[in-house]
């Protein structure tokens, strides 16, 4: 049973261009949600898909962006990078409310 | 804006002692999810506890809930080196789809063999 994965492993790329991200989640479960973590930090709440719509999104600006697929999995997009979006971005996935999320290995994004 | 305070920040401890981790929250939850990471790499699911639960096992690890305090804890019993890594605890307070984690700055644990 794969468990959540993500691609690419790193990238890298120049302030001002645009990147996305790719999720796929584990098997049976129907909710992705994307965090990002910068270096030394707890991972903050980007946003949520279910049903290929975005349900929940945290404080992040509309510069990142999401699209959800038929078969659940997942894509996070962000225009215009700073600097400061260099983080690691993670993937979770779970099935209903009040049951665990398991995350991905992770895509680690430098902006230059 | 993070919800959730880890207590140390940092922990160093010989192989074979107990690794104890504390969580505080400010906000009701749904549930409370504790996670490993490895040196920057992705989150490993440790064990979830929810709202109405107190305690919970699995393995080597058990965690406690209080919320009339609004916080929990979690034990490592009898480390290893392979229990080096970054902890966190995510609280979920979402109230309709779920799973809106808020997570601390995690605690630093070392084990040295």
């Amino acid at each position: 049973d794969a468990g959540v994965t993500q691609s690419p492993t790193h990238l890298i790329k120049t302030r001002g261009q645009q990147v996305t991200l790719r999720c796929s989640p584990k098997s049976g479960h129907d909710t992705v949600s994307w965090y990002q973590q910068a270096l030394g930090q707890g991972p903050q709440f980007i946003f949520q898909y279910y049903e290929e719509e975005e349900r929940q999104r945290g404080n992040f600006p509309d510069r990142f962006s999401g699209h959800q697929f038929p078969n659940y999995s997942s894509e996070l997009n962000v225009n215009a990078l700073l600097l400061g979006d260099s983080a690691l971005y993670l993937c979770a996935s779970s099935l209903t409310m009040n049951t665990e999320a398991f995350f991905g290995q992770g895509t680690r994004l430098t902006v230059v | 804006s993070q919800q959730g305070e880890e207590d140390p920040q940092a922990l160093s401890i010989q192989e074979g002692e107990n690794a104890t981790m504390n969580c505080s929250y400010k906000t009701s939850i749904n549930n409370l999810q504790w996670y490993r990471q490895n040196s920057g790499r992705g989150l490993v699911h440790l064990i979830l506890i929810r709202s109405n639960e107190r305690e919970k096992h699995s393995g080597r690890l058990r965690v406690t809930l209080d919320t009339s305090k609004k916080s929990s804890s979690l034990l490592i019993t009898a480390s290893r080196a392979a229990d080096t890594a970054s902890y966190f605890c995510a609280t979920d307070n979402s109230m309709e789809y779920g799973n809106k984690l808020v997570f601390g700055a995690g605690t630093i644990l070392r084990v040295k063999s």
